[in-house]
């Protein structure tokens, strides 16, 4: 069963800054199947990122995906306002799926 | 559009059952593998339980075997979680969930959640 630890549990940052958020598993995940979602209170998660590093519809480009084996970052290029929210990454190589236990990002 | 929509969810007394749904639209729902996907108040998500296009093949957590029964009715586009046997720690927000076509097999789509509230 992988495990997914994600660094740090709240980044502080202002607005127009650069987020960079860990997601670390405890085996190679495999062909990259890791992705990232946004949560904002009383909402559904959103999809964000799959497949390591490909951008879901609609998500925009300031989000970037990276990573390989047990190691994986998800970069917001420049913090918008809407982007202040919970984020989580979760594997699907390999069963059970399994969540990271989230990145908070909040306004500074 | 695709929408999901749950229902189904409310307070039960521990040891007893309920069964979410979960009325999808927007898109061909016989061809996607399904998933059900809860979180605790004020805590991260947890993967409950999938079920294949076809319903040949299920899965489910540890934390649910042997008391949650995942199952779909294509014809109806409807998804659902028979549970169970519920504990206290089965208070959560439930979310239906799509998995993405292989080989993007995250969840691309989610329902607004049903709050399923255990209590003696």
């Amino acid at each position: 069963e992988i495990v997914l630890t994600q660094s740090p549990g709240t980044l502080s940052l202002s607005p127009g800054e650069r987020a960079t958020l860990s997601c670390r598993a405890s085996q190679s995940v495999s062909s990259s199947y890791l992705a990232w979602y946004q949560q904002k209170p009383g909402q559904a998660p959103r999809l964000l990122i799959y497949g390591a590093s490909s951008r879901a519809t609609g998500i925009p480009d300031r989000f970037s995906g990276s990573g390989s084996g047990t190691d994986f970052t998800l970069t917001i290029s420049r913090l918008e306002p809407e982007d202040f929210a919970v984020y989580y990454c979760q594997q699907y190589g390999s069963s059970p799926w399994a969540f990271g236990q989230g990145t908070k990002v909040e306004i500074k | 559009e695709v929408q999901l929509v749950e229902s189904g969810g409310g307070l039960v007394q521990t040891g007893g059952s309920l069964r979410l749904s979960c009325a999808a639209s927007g898109f061909t729902f016989s061809t996607y593998n399904m998933s059900w996907v809860r979180q605790a108040p004020g805590k991260g998500l947890e993967w409950v339980s999938d079920i294949s296009s076809s319903r040949s093949t299920k899965y489910n957590a540890d934390s649910v075997k042997g008391r949650f029964t995942i199952s779909r009715d294509n014809g109806k586009n409807s998804l659902y979680l028979q549970m169970n046997t519920l504990r206290d720690e089965d208070t959560a927000v439930y979310y239906c969930a799509r998995i993405g076509l292989w080989p993007h097999n995250a969840f691309d789509y989610w329902g607004q959640g049903a709050l399923v509230t255990v209590s003696s």
